[in-house]
């Protein structure tokens, strides 16, 4: 079945290490985001991807990064520069005329 | 600016009962409009969606829900509530097109009593 698969679905950091969520998608999709997710604030953009080796940042940008190698692949760093990164973080697609998101199961990452 | 108000942070409805959760956007066009739903640490899934043409759009498990241009509402409804759709629901709205950014609501908690 064609979908998005996130990993690790939970990772624990350390203060003032990198950590990397790998996003995986087999439906073909141009588009693909990053969203984080914390309780009572909805869903907030951290970066997105119209076509391979392009990707704009978001509203929440600063602290992360992204790479866009591969039509199929979209991970997100989440670096030592981001001040808060406990989260729980959802990676998204679109394809072209279609307009709806199809997200993955998220990854939860807790820094301690 | 762009935005999404879901103005209920919390909704609790006994099992049988009929539920709408509102939503209502500001957009400077008719945009895209979308309602997922999110079970507990899990990704979101569409429930349906309302590009153009009638504007009481019916969705998977049940749900509909209706654009109203002149409230800016794309409020979601369901007649009989079933304790497994207690989840959080999100209104979204997306740009017909252009940007790839879309908005999302701050989501509406459905607590499902037996």
């Amino acid at each position: 079945d064609g979908g998005i698969t996130q990993s690790p679905k939970y990772l624990f950091r350390k203060e003032g290490q990198n950590v990397t969520l790998s996003c995986e998608q087999n439906l073909n999709h141009d588009a693909m985001y990053w969203y984080r997710q914390d309780p009572g604030q909805g869903l907030r953009l951290i970066y997105y991807s119209q076509i391979v080796n392009d990707f704009q940042k978001g509203d929440i940008a600063e602290g992360y990064s992204v790479s866009r190698e591969k039509k199929e692949s979209f991970p997100l760093t989440v670096t030592s520069a981001q001040k808060n990164p406990t989260a729980f973080y959802l990676c998204a697609s679109s394809g072209r005329g279609t307009g709806e998101l199809f997200f993955g199961e998220g990854s939860r990452l807790t820094v301690l | 600016a762009q935005s999404v108000t879901q103005p209920d942070i919390h909704i609790t409805v006994s099992e049988g009962a009929s539920l709408e959760l509102r939503c209502n956007y500001s957009y400077g066009a008719t945009p895209y409009l979308f309602w997922y739903v999110q079970s507990p640490g899990q990704g979101l899934q569409l429930l349906l969606k309302y590009f153009s043409g009638d504007t009481l759009v019916q969705g998977i498990k049940g749900f509909e829900a209706e654009f109203k241009r002149s409230q800016s509402s794309f409020n979601l409804r369901k007649p009989s509530v079933h304790w497994s759709d207690a989840a959080e629901y999100f209104c979204a709205v997306g740009a017909t097109s252009g940007t790839y950014k879309y908005i999302f609501g701050t989501g509406t908690r459905l607590k499902v009593l037996a």
